[in-house]
């Protein structure tokens, strides 16, 4: 069974220090997106990536956020000043083709923002 | 834009007891997908199931069944003989046909469904 992997698990930073959230998608797959869940909150849509470049991002996908997959393999979220509010799992997802079955969450990257 | 409302904000229930979780979408597109996702208080997302527009056709898999309603656009989950394992928050998505290479997820807020022994 194919794997997105992320690392870290966990991360916790103090607010205002930058952050890199890395995912390694599945070998053959295109699209590329980040998503967010605020602590007992509904996931939500950041930002998607195709093409080596970013597709359509949402309106929390501000200034500070930026993607990019620098050696064709990893996928990766940066976020330059942190703020308590960026406190969330970070979830990557990839999918080899738009619509079928082929499209996997990776298991997330819990940000600790102090 | 497109909408995903679980009105079950919780839902505790006994053992081997048979439990739906409702799903209520709205999308303007005719051509769409929509998922369940569970996720167990480990914190992953674990596909459940996607099905497309198109497929109105009722779906069991083991103890999990979806009976999908264009006509009342509605996805909803049906849990049968639930278990302790099946604790967890369920998550009904939404994805529409917006062309290119979205696969943008719109997702309701979680049904928490507790299964008590």
């Amino acid at each position: 069974e194919p794997e997105v992997t992320q690392t870290p698990s966990h991360q916790v930073t103090q607010m205002g220090q930058e952050v890199i959230l890395r995912c390694v998608p599945i070998s053959n797959h295109l699209y590329f997106y980040w998503y967010r869940q605020i602590l007992g909150q509904k996931v939500e849509f950041l930002v998607s990536f195709y093409n080596n470049e970013i597709s359509e991002k949402s309106e929390i996908f501000d200034d500070q956020f930026s993607v990019e997959r620098p050696d064709g393999s990893n996928f990766t979220l940066k976020i330059r000043s942190t703020k308590l509010e960026d406190s969330a799992m970070y979830f990557c997802f990839t999918a080899r083709e738009r619509g079928t079955d082929t499209q996997y969450f990776g298991p997330g990257t819990r940000l600790t923002v102090l | 834009a497109q909408k995903v409302t679980q009105a079950q904000t919780e839902i505790s229930v006994v053992e081997k007891e048979d439990v739906t979780l409702d799903c209520v979408y709205e999308t303007r597109d005719t051509t769409y997908y929509l998922f369940w996702y569970k996720q167990p208080p480990s914190g992953e997302l674990v596909f459940l199931i996607r099905r497309n527009s198109f497929d109105e056709q009722n779906e069991i898999s083991g103890r999990y069944s979806w009976n999908f309603q264009k006509s009342t656009s509605s996805f909803n989950f049906t849990i049968t003989a639930s278990q302790v394992v099946d604790s967890a928050v369920y998550f009904c998505a939404l994805s529409e046909n917006s062309g290119g290479s979205n696969y943008k997820l719109t997702f309701g807020k979680g049904t928490l469904l507790t299964v008590n022994p």
